[in-house]
């Protein structure tokens, strides 16, 4: 119940392609659904995120599709270009309690090729 | 700018060696978190606090303990490290409640020989 499942664990992608990276969660109390990227040698750093009262949220290149019925949401990441090329962990939490933590998926390495 | 510093980048220890990573953020943050990353593991949480002297067990506490003496610090501590603990430790802090971000340190990348 506490899991996030990203998939797929690997993409590769040519320049000016889209980038989908898709996850699924289990728990309906889950209220906030981040996207982190992260480039070697440096930690994960908040790309885009969404509360589940809204089904797309877009900035610049990226978009996460939310579905709550289905429990999944999705990064769309348009005209994909090599300094895109980085590890993207999806993440949820829940409530509004001092105490919460993120929980991620396992991460998905995207390459975008020139 | 806000900034969450860990005190090593490379760390390299011996079985059997007491291990502590330390993490400070400038950020007046009162929540604080350690992640273990492996490969296709994703970051799995093993520690966090949600104020000064107060901790929570994440995931996957066994062989780990915390120490928050002072709200900008932040300690993680193998009691006896492990070949098994082998990884690399990322810290993040965060203010509380939703929506707020968790930003991360650069990482610790520790190996137990």
């Amino acid at each position: 119940q506490q899991q996030v499942k990203q998939s797929p664990q690997s993409l590769i992608v040519q320049k000016g392609g889209i980038s989908i990276i898709n996850c699924a969660y289990e728990n309906t109390a889950f209220d906030y659904f981040p996207w982190y990227q992260q480039f070697p040698g440096k930690g994960p750093a908040l790309l885009i995120a969404i509360r589940p009262d809204v089904s797309e949220k877009k900035e610049g290149r990226f978009t996460i599709s939310f579905n709550k019925s289905a429990k999944q949401f999705s990064l769309h990441i348009m005209d994909s270009q090599p300094g895109d090329s980085a590890t993207y962990f999806c993440a949820a939490s829940r409530g509004n309690q001092a105490g919460t933590a993120l929980i991620f998926g396992k991460g998905t390495t995207l390459s975008v090729s020139s | 700018d806000v900034k969450v510093t860990q005190s090593s980048r490379y760390l390299v220890k011996r079985t059997g060696e007491k291990v502590f990573l330390e993490c400070v953020q400038d950020m007046d943050h009162e929540n604080m978190f350690w992640y273990r990353q492996d490969p296709g593991l994703g970051l799995r949480l093993i520690y966090f606090s949600y104020d000064v002297k107060m901790k929570e067990k994440g995931d996957i506490p066994e062989g780990y303990s915390v120490s928050r003496e002072k709200k900008e610090r932040f300690s993680l501590i193998l009691e006896s490290a492990s070949t098994n603990q082998t990884s690399m430790y990322l810290c993040a802090s965060r203010l509380p409640g939703q929506g707020y971000e968790q930003y991360f340190g650069p990482g610790t990348r520790l190996t137990v020989t």
